[in-house]
């Protein structure tokens, strides 16, 4: 079955610690999120990318880098200059960027710091 | 500025009852509209959309909602509640460019 796959499902990240948290689709889709996930706020766009080798800043990049080398795979890493990461991550994927094509989300990773 | 709300952060009904979940958005042009559930620990799924072919959307789990321009609305409602219904509800919409905006979502509590 065609999805998206997150892994970890739980991260922990020590104290000036940089972590990636991958995620991989299998819908041949060429639109793909990350978000950020706090109790009470919705999701918060990081980084999105609607081609292979180009992505854009989101709402809350600072803190977060990420890449886009094949057209599968999005992985965001959370670099030690965000201070607060504790939170859980959503990877998402679309056929196009915007208009009437859903999301399609994976599972998440909860990341906490020790 | 444009923005969604969901009126409610958490509802309770009855087992049996109405479930009717409250999102609004601001925008002077029609957009794309969504309705995602989320369970515990779990990404989001899909339950119903809006395209502008028709004002009432049916979706999974006997949800459907209805858009009304002139309330810039699209409430989520189900006429019988379910246990299975209880979770997390969000409401996205695409204001006509490559990103959604979510609401802050609404927890349904189901109550036997």
């Amino acid at each position: 079955d065609g999805g998206i796959t997150q892994s970890p499902k739980y991260l922990f990240r020590k104290e000036g610690q940089n972590v990636t948290l991958s995620c991989e689709q299998n819908l041949n889709h060429d639109a793909m999120y990350w978000y950020r996930q706090d109790p009470g706020q919705g999701l918060r766009l990081i980084y999105y990318s609607q081609i292979v080798n180009d992505f854009q800043k989101g709402d809350i990049a600072e803190g977060y880098s990420v890449s886009r080398e094949k057209k599968e795979s999005f992985p965001l890493t959370v670099t030690s200059a965000q201070k607060n990461p504790t939170a859980f991550y959503l990877c998402a994927s679309s056929s196009e960027s915007g208009g009437i094509q859903p999301q399609h989300f994976g599972d998440g990773t909860r990341l906490s710091i020790l | 500025a444009q923005s969604v709300t969901q009126l409610g952060s958490h509802v309770s009904v009855s087992e049996g009852a109405l479930v009717l979940l409250r999102c609004n958005y601001s925008s002077s042009v029609p957009p794309y509209l969504f309705w995602y559930v989320q369970y515990p620990n779990q990404g989001l799924q899909l339950l119903l959309k809006y395209t502008s072919a028709a004002t009432l959307v049916k979706g999974i789990n006997g949800f459907e909602a209805e858009f009304k321009k002139s309330e810039t609305s699209f409430h989520l409602t189900k006429p019988s509640a379910h246990m299975s219904d209880a979770a997390e509800y969000f409401c996205a919409v695409n204001f006509g460019n490559e990103k959604l905006t979510f609401g802050t979502g609404t927890r349904l509590t189901i109550i036997p």
